[in-house]
């Protein structure tokens, strides 16, 4: 079966730095994508990794480990703002997306 | 410029009434979706279009019907709804439907209550 991996729920501090880690099991795989999503609002796209290593941008940067099926985005300087949940989800062999519950990030000040 | 939108962005029906939803994006795209999001959950996906022609229909219950007029518009007509189908429904649209790096841009959604 597919299956995709998150944390339920992180907390982090204003200004700090905080790690959503995704891991799958797809058949298939044609690229992991990065989704923020604010309650009641569409989900706003991030990132795409499709290659192994780092994407920096700006704040952000998701990191992709194909052989290993793991995903981690990468938050800094975490502002009030960046208070949403994150859905990873991954494209699989028939291009449809397999999407992961999503981590609903806390920021305290 | 990235904007898809939707209307209705609230729509409050009951069980015997018939209503559409509408999407629309001017990017080009020749994919679009509609997906249905319960509260914590992740987008489920309905329905899919490729060049107008409907592609992929996830065993969605025929109460719930697409429609793709032209490349920019997406409907979909709801008709005999149940409780249960109370959610948000998001449209979303891509350049191609297998282009493998292609990115799925979302609507603002439209929040749907049945009573």
């Amino acid at each position: 079966g597919q299956n995709i991996d998150q944390p339920t729920e992180m907390t982090a501090t204003e200004g700090a730095i905080v790690q959503i880690n995704c891991t799958y099991q797809t058949s298939g795989f044609n690229g992991l994508f990065w989704y923020q999503q604010h309650a009641g609002e569409a989900p706003t796209f991030l990132s795409y990794n499709v290659l192994d290593g780092l994407e920096e941008k700006g704040r952000f940067s998701s990191f992709l480990s194909r052989s290993k099926g793991y995903s981690y985005l990468l938050l800094k300087e975490l502002q009030m703002k960046d208070s949403a949940s994150y859905l990873c989800a991954v494209m699989d062999s028939n291009y449809q997306l397999i999407w992961g519950a999503g981590t609903k990030l806390i920021i305290k000040p | 410029d990235t904007e898809v939108t939707q209307t209705p962005k609230h729509l409050v029906m009951g069980m015997t009434n018939k209503k559409s939803l509408k999407c629309e994006q001017h990017m080009g795209h020749r994919a679009m979706y509609w997906y249905k999001q319960k509260a914590k959950k992740p987008p489920e996906l309905m329905f899919v279009y490729s060049y107008e022609k409907l592609s992929i229909n996830e065993s969605v219950p025929s109460r719930f019907s697409p429609e793709c007029p032209n490349s920019s518009l997406l409907n979909l007509h709801l008709h005999a709804l149940q409780p249960e189908d109370s959610a948000l429904y998001l449209c979303a649209s891509s350049q191609e439907l297998a282009g493998g790096a292609d990115t799925q841009y979302f609507g603002p959604g439209t929040r749907l209550t049945v009573l």
